[in-house]
């Protein structure tokens, strides 16, 4: 099955800074990742996701990247402020693109922006 | 995205009772949902993919006995968590897809203490 490894556990970025979290991925019929910003007692939100047909894909401060071959794919954060801290969850799907295929989620990153 | 809700958001009860979650897809149909659940400071762990008119499908190690899952219409599966035990405490989450069926989304959650 698949496999989703996330790194760093946790980051720390000065307010303004960008933050990166990278996650890989095993199965190379994967062909979906959403990425999703968990806040505490709360459930996920979907902030951003990305299909294998593209590279990039961007909205406003959040950007998400994904290289196939070496089967990795990074969210991007710019110009980061107090509300982005959070954990944040990468996940990846494989097989056909419907919604009753599982994800596999990464162990997350907790991310801390310092004013 | 889609809005997704549940009901209760908390819960206490006794241990040996039972507790029925309700997760309701507020904006589009959904034959199929997940339940997760969540331990504090860790990843989700798919329990079980709710069906729309069949049986639930159930992650190796979750008891299908003990955690009963309905998925009765469109818009409505219930999660009933039989005999409770302290450790079955936890944050259970369920999501459901939106618009795109590739797109999951998810509810608020429901923080479940067993006494």
């Amino acid at each position: 099955g698949e496999n989703v490894e996330q790194h760093p556990s946790t980051l720390s970025v000065q307010e303004g800074d960008s933050a990166v979290i990278k996650c890989t991925y095993s199965d190379s019929a994967s062909n979906y990742f959403p990425w999703y910003k968990q806040e505490l007692g709360k459930g996920p939100q979907l902030i951003i996701d990305i299909r294998s047909n593209v590279g990039e894909k961007k909205d406003q401060r959040i950007a998400v990247t994904l290289n196939k071959t070496a089967k990795h794919f990074s969210l991007h954060i710019t110009e980061t402020q107090p509300e982005d801290s959070a954990v944040y969850f990468c996940a990846a799907r494989g097989g056909a693109n419907f919604g009753n295929e599982k994800l596999t989620f990464g162990t997350g990153t907790r991310l801390t922006i310092i004013p | 995205g889609a809005v997704v809700s549940q009901h209760p958001s908390r819960v206490i009860c006794k241990s040996g009772t039972s507790v029925k979650i309700e997760c309701r897809s507020l904006d589009f149909q959904a034959t199929t949902m997940f339940w997760y659940r969540q331990f504090p400071k860790q990843s989700l762990m798919l329990m079980a993919t709710s069906n729309e008119g069949s049986k639930a499908t159930y992650e190796q190690g979750v008891e299908k006995d003990k955690f009963l899952i309905n998925h009765a219409s469109l818009t409505l599966s219930t999660l009933t968590v039989t005999s409770a035990h302290p450790e079955d405490s936890s944050f259970y989450i369920c999501s459901a897809p939106g618009r795109h069926s590739y797109e999951q989304y998810f509810g608020p959650g429901t923080r479940l203490t067993v006494t």
